[in-house]
């Protein structure tokens, strides 16, 4: 089946600092990707849509600037938390369709602490 | 707008027990349905899904639901649950012609008494 891969798997860093999260196709191309956002004991939000070759798009009071999306190629879309704070520790995962469209392939996710 | 309801935000059942968990959902047509379930600090596992066809689907790990298009629900079974199906449950929505976005239900949490 197909795999998406996220890396890292779990990242700490300092307040005010910027992390990446990549998110992988490996055996697919994906022109189109999801990143969600989950919150301890509380379900995956959606928090933006990656295309490939242009510009992401935000879900309804997710910060653009704050949470910047770079679908850099058919197999790799990124997620970069700028400045970031610790209200921003939450786990992050991402998904791509595949086949007809109908499914999602989710990543294994990325747990975030910013202390 | 569409949206995903699990009314039971914690479910706990003995060991060898039948289980059902629900999902409701509001939407104008029929959309495609999921099941997923997630382990603490994992990732999601898909457990079974409904495009269309039989409205009973069987899944992974001994779980079947059922699509009723007159409740508008995706109900989530099995016959005798293990003490390894403690987990997270997700009811997903997945609206076609929306570029595939999906919808997630608020989840439902499982506990198995040995």
């Amino acid at each position: 089946g197909a795999v998406v891969s996220q890396h890292p798997s779990w990242v700490i860093c300092k307040s005010g600092t910027s992390v990446k999260i990549e998110c992988r196709s490996l055996d697919f191309q994906a022109t189109t990707m999801f990143w969600y956002r989950q919150f301890p004991k509380q379900s995956l939000m959606l928090m933006a849509t990656s295309n490939e070759g242009s510009k992401a798009t935000y879900e309804q009071g997710v910060e653009k600037d704050k949470f910047l999306i770079n679908h850099a190629s058919l197999t790799l879309s990124t997620l970069t938390v700028t400045s970031a704070h610790p209200e921003d520790s939450s786990f992050y995962i991402c998904s791509a369709p595949t086949g007809g469209g109908y499914e999602q392939y989710f990543g294994p996710g990325t747990r975030l602490t910013v202390t | 707008a569409q949206s995903v309801t699990q009314p039971d935000i914690h479910i706990t059942v003995s060991e060898g027990a039948s289980l059902e968990l629900r999902c409701n959902y509001s939407y104008g047509a029929t959309p495609y349905l999921f099941w997923y379930v997630q382990s603490p600090g994992q990732g999601l596992q898909l457990l079974l899904k409904y495009f269309s066809g039989d409205t009973l689907v069987q899944g992974i790990k001994g779980f079947e639901a059922e699509f009723k298009r007159s409740q508008s629900s995706f109900n989530l079974r099995k016959p005798s649950v293990h003490w390894s199906d403690a987990a997270e449950y997700f009811c997903a929505v997945g609206v076609p012609g929306t570029g595939n976005q999906f919808y997630f239900g608020t989840g439902t949490s499982l506990t198995v008494i040995p």
